[in-house]
């Protein structure tokens, strides 16, 4: 399947903090969808993007497609407790039906 | 709730049996994937199907087989389970064939013993 790399693998951020994680790949997508994962649960759609250069915003979490179609990045501003889980970055080639997940980015919160 | 719904929610048996992994899509949702996650590992697609017909293969092992059925739900069916099967299988629907949203079940986590 295709190879998507997601970094950083985890992250302990600050309270209050922005933190931004990214994915990217040696091929050309046609759709990048993040999505948040808690413990024992299925993951969660957070934001969809279909078209190169769109910028989403879905609350406190901002999310683009990357100009080159081989790239995108979620920001979360702003963070609070409730954003640890983990964040999965996915995607979808025009010409393929199936949709490949990133490693993910584990997100642990400091109070 | 995404609407998308997977029974059961856990599942224990021993190696060498058989499970069938049930998973009904959101309401006009044409497209099913499944997914297997092991502890600590990512998303591998195993397979997709769209209105009953098979559309992309992941790393689906032999042992392993899954179908859609004319009212849109689909099963995923494993044999032989060995130890190494145990995970948390998820079950994924869209309304498109490709290049839309795709909404996850709870998943079933499936323990081989």
């Amino acid at each position: 399947g295709q190879q998507l790399n997601q970094s950083p693998q985890s992250m302990f951020i600050q309270e209050g903090e922005d933190v931004s994680m990214n994915c990217t790949s040696s091929s050309i997508f046609n759709t990048w969808l993040w999505y948040k994962q808690d413990p024992g649960e299925g993951p969660v759609l957070l934001i969809a993007l279909y078209k190169a250069g769109e910028l989403t915003s879905n609350g406190r979490l901002t999310a683009q497609f990357g100009i080159t179609r081989k790239d995108s990045f979620l920001n979360i501003s702003a963070s609070i407790p409730s954003d640890v889980g983990i964040y999965f970055c996915a995607g979808q080639l025009s010409n393929d039906y199936k949709l490949s997940f990133g490693a993910g980015t584990t997100v642990t919160v400091r109070a | 709730d995404s609407g998308v719904t997977q029974t059961p929610k856990h599942l224990i048996t021993a190696t060498g049996q058989r499970v069938t992994l049930r998973c009904s899509p959101r309401s006009g949702d044409l497209s099913v994937y499944w997914y297997q996650q092991s502890l600590d590992q990512g998303l591998q697609f195993l397979i997709q199907y769209y209105n009953g017909e098979e559309r992309a293969k992941g790393n689906i092992l032999e042992r392993f087989s899954a179908q859609q059925f004319p009212d849109l739900h689909s099963e995923l069916n494993l044999s032989s389970l060995e130890l190494g099967d145990s995970a948390l299988y998820f079950c994924a629907s869209s309304v498109a064939n490709a290049g839309s949203e795709a909404f996850f079940g709870q998943g079933t986590r499936l323990t081989v013993v």
